[in-house]
C-alpha cells in the first residue's frame, strides 16, 4: 500500500518563477493537507482539501498561494512568483476521514528560491 | 499564550535513560491528540495516538490529562535511535489541527 507521494522532491526556482508541488494521498484518502516547515522552525499548517473542494485555507498566505484537489489527480500547491522567503520544506499529509483523525505524511518538497 | 506549547529542549539523554515530555494546550474542547516524531530534514511520522484513558506501545507510554489541559510522552529505556524531534498535534475544532514547535532529544551512548 503506497504511502502519500510528493513529487517534485527538490525543486529549485528562480525569484519571480512559478512553483508547483504535487501530492498524491494514500490509496482511500480523500482529504489533504499541505503544511510548510521552514528550517529550524516547525510545521505550519496552510490548506485543507477534500476532492474539488477548500475546506479551510486559514493558514495561505493571501497572495501568489493557491491550492486544489481536483476529482481526478493529485493535489497541487503552486506558488506564483516565488521570492526567496518561500524556501522550505512543504510536506503534504493525508488522512481517510477528516482532520480529527491521524495524518500521514509524505516525504515533502523542498523548495529553493535562488 | 500558545495553542499548543511544547518545551522546544533540547533534551540530551544518555542511552538507558527515562525522557518524558509534555505539551499543553489552549483549547478545553480538543478531542484528539497525537504524538509525531520528525528525523532531521525528514517527513514527520505518526508515533501513536493519546486516549482518554492513556495507552501504551512499547517503551513509548502516551498520557492525557483534561483538568491541566495537556498531554505527556514518556519515553523508557531510551535507545539512540530515539533521537528526534517528537511533535504534538492537538485539534482544537473539527477541522483544526495544530502541530506544536517539537522538542528534540538527543540520545548520547
Amino acid at each position: 500500500n503506497a504511502g502519500v507521494m510528493q513529487n517534485p522532491r527538490h525543486l529549485v526556482r528562480r525569484r519571480g518563477q512559478e512553483a508547483r508541488l504535487r501530492c498524491s494521498p494514500m490509496k482511500g484518502h480523500s482529504h489533504v493537507y499541505w503544511y510548510r516547515q521552514l528550517p529550524e522552525e516547525g510545521l505550519k499548517f496552510m490548506v485543507y482539501l477534500q476532492k474539488e473542494n477548500i475546506i479551510d485555507e486559514s493558514g495561505m498566505p493571501k497572495e501568489r498561494f493557491s491550492a486544489e484537489f481536483p476529482k481526478e489527480g493529485p493535489s497541487i500547491l503552486r506558488i506564483q512568483q516565488v521570492v526567496r522567503g518561500d524556501s522550505a520544506a512543504y510536506f503534504c499529509a493525508s488522512s481517510p476521514r477528516g482532520q480529527s483523525y491521524e495524518q500521514y505524511f509524505g516525504p515533502g518538497t523542498r523548495l529553493t528560491v535562488t | 499564550r500558545k495553542e499548543v506549547e511544547q518545551d522546544p529542549g533540547p533534551f540530551n539523554v544518555p542511552e538507558g535513560a527515562t525522557v518524558a515530555f509534555n505539551c499543553t494546550y489552549s483549547n478545553s474542547a480538543s478531542q484528539s491528540f497525537f504524538w509525531y516524531r520528525q528525523d532531521c530534514r525528514k517527513e514527520p511520522k505518526l508515533l501513536m495516538s493519546v486516549y482518554s484513558s492513556g495507552n501504551e506501545d512499547g517503551r513509548f507510554t502516551a498520557q492525557l490529562n483534561r483538568a491541566s489541559q495537556y498531554i505527556s510522552l514518556l519515553i523508557r529505556d531510551s535507545k539512540l535511535s530515539d533521537s528526534a524531534t517528537y511533535l504534538c498535534v492537538v485539534n482544537q475544532d473539527i477541522n483544526d489541527m495544530r502541530f506544536g514547535a517539537g522538542t528534540r532529544l538527543t540520545v548520547k551512548p
